[in-house]
């Protein structure tokens, strides 16, 4: 079965420099969400949209911003990036079927900033 | 806010040993419930859910009932495995409150030594 796909896996950056993430739903799946996982933390709810509108926001900063596009792929896009920014970055989805909500998570954008 | 509490890891057992993990959630709606776990260098996978409460939701040998009462979800396995070591989330979504957003408690680091 498809899964939800993140792209790049791996990304390297230097502080101040900008970074785009990538993530791409299970067919079908109408809304996206977005989590920052820190070292050793729990991941921490970023953002989500719905039918291609923001439909939650958490504790995303104001430097980081993202869409959903029309073939319901996400782009989340950081800029200013600090030391602070390296993590994890999770990308899931839901919908179709899943109507309770279930979320599928993609395998992660790890974000190193030096 | 809804917030999800979970006991401190490590925890270590022995194969074959039960395994219970405790998760206690508050919550101003009525959520649902999730178990999630995340292996070394990987995603973060469902294992099990439940959506009302007792509701059991189970999976590979893993149980958690949602009780309300005592607004516990807590995860169990009769007889742990090499390869149950993983990262263990409990986690929350208030689709009455329009938070579908998962909040996660801060996770528990089994490790299963044979």
């Amino acid at each position: 079965a498809a899964g939800v796909i993140q792209s790049p896996r791996h990304l390297i950056k230097e502080k101040r420099e900008t970074a785009t993430l990538k993530c791409y739903p299970i067919p079908r799946h109408d809304t996206v969400y977005w989590y920052q996982q820190g070292p050793g933390q729990d991941p921490q709810f970023l953002i989500s949209f719905y039918e291609k509108m923001q439909s939650d926001k958490g504790s995303i900063p104001d430097r980081f911003s993202a869409q959903q596009f029309s073939d319901y792929h996400s782009e989340l896009n950081m800029s200013s990036l600090e030391l602070g920014d390296s993590a994890l970055y999770f990308c899931a989805s839901s919908g179709g079927t899943h109507r309770n909500n279930e979320q599928f998570f993609g395998p992660g954008t790890r974000l190193t900033v030096l | 806010g809804d917030s999800v509490t979970q006991m401190e890891g490590p925890v270590t057992l022995s194969e074959e040993a039960f395994l219970t993990i405790n998760c206690t959630y508050t919550a101003t709606g009525y959520p649902s419930l999730f178990w999630y776990v995340q292996y070394p260098g990987e995603g973060l996978q469902l294992l099990l859910k439940a959506t009302k409460a007792d509701d059991k939701g189970s999976n590979k040998g893993f149980e958690a009932t949602y009780r309300k009462e005592t607004t516990s979800f807590h995860l169990e396995k009769g007889s742990v495995q090499v390869s149950d070591s993983a990262v263990y989330f409990c986690a929350l979504s208030a689709l009455d409150t329009g938070r579908r957003a998962l909040t996660f408690g801060s996770g528990t680091r089994l490790q299963v030594q044979p």
